[in-house]
């Protein structure tokens, strides 16, 4: 089975400067997805970045990147530029390769961090 | 277009009650999954639906959870004589599985949740 782990429970950062969060996880598995996603206070998950294990290019959304280090596995999320509305819970998670004729699946959820936005 | 919908917002109950909670999936999601998280803790997987069969069950965590789904639309998770443990925000997600063949992402998009107190 897979694990996720994420061992930040809270980060604080300036407005404006850049914070990285951080996520290992454990798999036998050669192919894999694995993503952040962004919970506020209003509970609704919003994926923010998704990366591919196949793919050795990090992945990138504006203000989001990551660095995914496969060997390492290792998969954190840099956010430049933070701003007050970035302020919520990160959840790195992880999803097997698509099993034959279908392609959904569970996600494997880390416990999640606490991002707090320094005004 | 309506994003997932769940009902109720939040739920009460006392220990030994039977509970049901509701998911509407996003209008032509063919692929529903139903996530439990505690407080304090990332989102553990409890089931998938693809269309109204459940190919995965294994994250139910006893056989007090069930759930069903009619068609391609609505879900109903059902726990049966409620524990204090029970207690938790339950996330229903939807994703579009094209028929045919694999796929290999599918985005899950997830509802505002339903938190449920057992007292």
């Amino acid at each position: 089975a897979q694990t996720v782990t994420q061992s930040q429970p809270e980060m604080s950062v300036q407005e404006a400067e850049t914070v990285t969060l951080s996520c290992t996880y454990d798999t036998s598995e050669s192919d894999y997805y694995l993503f952040w996603y962004k919970q506020p206070p209003s509970r609704q998950m919003i994926l923010v970045i998704r990366q591919e294990a196949y793919k050795q290019q990090n992945a990138t959304e504006n203000r989001f990147s990551v660095n995914f280090q496969k060997a390492a596995k290792s998969f954190s999320l840099k956010i430049s530029d933070s701003q007050l509305g970035d302020a919520a819970m990160y959840f790195c998670a992880y999803r097997s390769s698509p099993y034959i004729g279908g392609g959904a699946d569970g996600l494997t959820f880390g416990k999640g961090t606490h991002l707090i936005i320094q005004p | 277009g309506a994003g997932v919908s769940q009902s109720p917002s939040n739920k009460v109950t006392e220990k030994g009650k039977d509970v049901e909670l509701r998911c509407d999936p996003i209008s032509g999601h063919t692929a529903l999954y139903w996530y439990r998280q505690r407080l304090g803790q990332g989102l553990e997987f409890l089931i998938y639906f693809q269309g109204n069969s459940a190919p995965d069950k294994s994250g139910l965590p006893s056989d007090r959870f069930s759930a069903e789904r009619t068609g391609e639309s609505v879900s109903t998770l059902t726990i049966q004589r409620t524990q204090q443990e029970d207690s938790a925000v339950y996330l229903c997600a939807s994703s579009l599985i094209p028929s045919g063949g694999t796929q290999r992402y599918n985005e899950q998009f997830f509802g505002p949740g339903t938190r449920l107190t057992v007292l």
